[in-house]
Order: structure tokens, then sequence, then C-alpha cells
């Protein structure tokens, strides 16, 4: 089965602290993102990687940045934490190729991150 | 930009009976997933189809691909409590970079026993 951790469940930071949220997958995924999730917004993909060291800006990049230097870990930081950045942080993988069961495009998240900001 | 819809938003019935959830868009989709996500955890993949028309069955859950690969639904019968979650149908497109989906709002759905 595969296996998306995130490194904290829960996280209450302060305004203009520097949050790092962290991601590990051990399928060896090509593809890792990083959503966030809000009631009434849905899901809304902030940012993305399609191998090491390379990222994409997804749908909401303002106010964040992400770091890949090894495949199984995508980090997420957010530079200076606001208050509006509260929220559930998903973190997810896929493998790129699709097989006999699969497409390719199917997503496997961590349980996710709910961060506070105050 | 797609945009996949998703009705109803919400939808609270009682155990045993059936539901059925929409997902739609004007856009075409190379293939379409759809995720189920209890509180307080991440989505988790239910099924995939591929092909326009598809059918899929999982217990008490039948999936289907519009003929145009545009629309899916979910229905399940004889709903349990367990049923209980938030289900997202999200949509693929082969041009996208990344292997990135297009998710819709999402249709909470609450058995109650």
């Amino acid at each position: 089965d595969v296996k998306v951790t995130q490194s904290s469940r829960y996280l209450v930071k302060r305004t203009g602290e520097k949050v790092f949220l962290e991601c590990v997958q051990d399928m060896d995924h090509e593809n890792m993102f990083w959503y966030r999730q809000d009631p009434g917004l849905g899901l809304r993909l902030i940012y993305f990687s399609y191998d090491v060291k390379m990222k994409e800006k997804g749908d909401i990049p303002e106010g964040y940045s992400v770091s890949r230097e090894k495949k199984e870990r995508f980090s997420l930081i957010l530079e200076s934490a606001s208050t509006n950045q509260t929220s559930m942080y998903l973190c997810a993988s896929s493998f790129p190729t699709g097989g006999f069961w699969t497409s390719g495009y199917e997503q496997y998240f961590g349980p996710g991150t709910r961060l506070t900001v105050t | 930009t797609q945009l996949l819809e998703q009705s109803p938003q919400f939808l609270s019935i009682q155990e045993g009976e059936n539901l059925t959830v929409y997902c739609n868009s004007s856009s075409v989709f190379s293939s379409l997933q759809w995720y189920r996500q209890e509180p307080g955890e991440g989505p988790v993949l239910l099924v995939t189809v591929v092909t326009g028309g598809e059918v899929k069955k999982l217990k008490r859950l039948t999936f289907q691909f519009g003929d145009a690969r545009k629309d899916s639904s979910l229905h399940i019968t004889a709903a349990q409590p367990g049923d209980t979650g938030l289900y997202l149908c999200a949509g693929a497109n082969l041009k996208a970079a990344g292997n990135k989906l297009t998710f819709g709002g999402g249709t909470r759905v609450l058995v109650k026993p």
C-alpha cells in the first residue's frame, strides 16, 4: 500500500513565523502535490512537483514556497505565516504511468495537517 | 480552465436509502477518479473510470462515466452510516503537466442510523 505521511497532524503558529510542513511518500512516486482545503472552497492546489528539484505553481501559490531535494520528500514553506493561511493542508503523490488497473493520475493523500495561525 | 461541479453539496439520508451524487463538466476528461474523505483525514481513492460509458461497481457503490467523458455519477445502494463522508470527484487531463487533477467541490453525505 502507498503510504504518504505528513510531519504533523495539528500545528499552531503565530503570525509572522516561518512554517515548514513536510510530506514523505514511500512508493517512489514522481509527482507530489500540496493542497489546502477550506470549507466551501474545496481542494485548491498550491504547488506541485513532477521531479526532484522541479516545481510548478498551482492555483494559489502566493505566500508559499516549496522544496523537493529528494524524490520521497516534498516540503511546503510559509515564509511569514498569516491568519488567512489557517487551513487544512493536504499532501498527495502520484505515479505518472498508467497500468492495467490505473490511469496514472490517481493521487494518494496524507492524513493532513490542520494549521492554525494566531 | 476546466471546472467540475458536484451536486448536491450536501445530502442527509436514513440508513437503507439510496443516493446519487453527480459530477458535471463542460470539458472532456481522460479519466475521472472518485475519493471519499472522512473528517480529519485525507481523501482516499475509491475508483478510476477511464472509458466513456464505463460502469464500475464496488460493493454497494456504482460509478458511471458519461459517454462523452464530461460527467460521472456515484450511486450508493442501501446506504450505511459507514458511508458518511465527503465524496470528491476529480478529472484528469492528458495535457496537464505533472498529472494534475481538477477536483469538484465535494458532496457531504450523512447517513443517519
